[in-house]
């Protein structure tokens, strides 16, 4: 069955480090997400990503983010300047259809842990 | 500011007996509710989708319900076995928008 995988499993960096989070949504999905995790916190809504541009965004994700799709596959989220509070657990997801309209299954990637020091 | 509430926050039940969670949301307007299962350190798997026009969704030993009118939503558990021990999200999208808004989740802890 197909899957979104996401790669690293785990990173730890220091705080004022750019990192990128890496995504692999099923192939024949359209739309794209980021969702994050803090520890012991609600699932947060980060982005929607679709036909190369965003589709919407949370008020968390802020100019220190952006996302990107720089190939046919692969599905980033770049935190330029990472402080403490960006420790979290990143959740990638993909879909055939947008959430509204046309009800259709969200998929899940593993998630990405990220702590900053 | 759309929000999803679900109780209890935490249980804890005997391998074969059921349980039932609960979600009541204030998403407006509503287009969509879904149950995740959620492992510890995993993403979320989606159990069920139901629309407004759907009362009851089963999938396996999960059954849930919705009631557009009031709100709610309800997901009980069959049977219970110990791969059952996870957190329990209730998710909800509205009808003009991309995102979904989580619930912060039920554990339920199965234990032998």
């Amino acid at each position: 069955e197909p899957e979104v995988t996401q790669t690293p499993s785990h990173q730890v960096t220091q705080m004022g480090q750019e990192v990128i989070l890496r995504c692999v949504p099923i192939s024949n999905h359209l739309y794209f997400y980021w969702y994050r995790q803090i520890l012991g916190q609600k699932v947060e809504f980060l982005v929607s990503f679709y036909n190369n541009e965003i589709s919407e965004k949370s008020e968390i994700f802020d100019d220190q983010f952006s996302v990107e799709r720089p190939d046919g596959s692969n599905f980033t989220l770049k935190i330029r300047s990472t402080k403490l509070e960006d420790s979290a657990m990143y959740f990638c997801a993909s879909s055939v259809t947008p959430l509204a309209g046309v009800v259709k299954t969200q998929y899940f990637g593993p998630g990405t842990r990220l702590l900053v020091l | 500011k759309n929000q999803v509430e679900q109780s209890p926050q935490s249980l804890i039940i005997l391998e074969g007996k059921n349980c039932t969670l609960q979600c009541n949301y204030t998403v407006s307007p509503f287009s969509n509710l879904r149950w995740y299962k959620q492992d510890t350190g995993r993403g979320p798997v989606s159990l069920t989708i139901m629309t407004f026009s759907e009362n009851t969704k089963s999938n396996g030993r999960y059954t849930a319900t919705l009631d557009a009118d009031t709100k709610q939503s309800s997901l009980h558990i069959t049977a219970s076995q110990l791969s059952d021990s996870a957190s329990y999200i209730c998710v909800v999208s509205g009808a003009n928008d991309y995102k979904l808004s989580f619930g912060a989740g039920t554990t339920v802890t199965v234990r032998a």
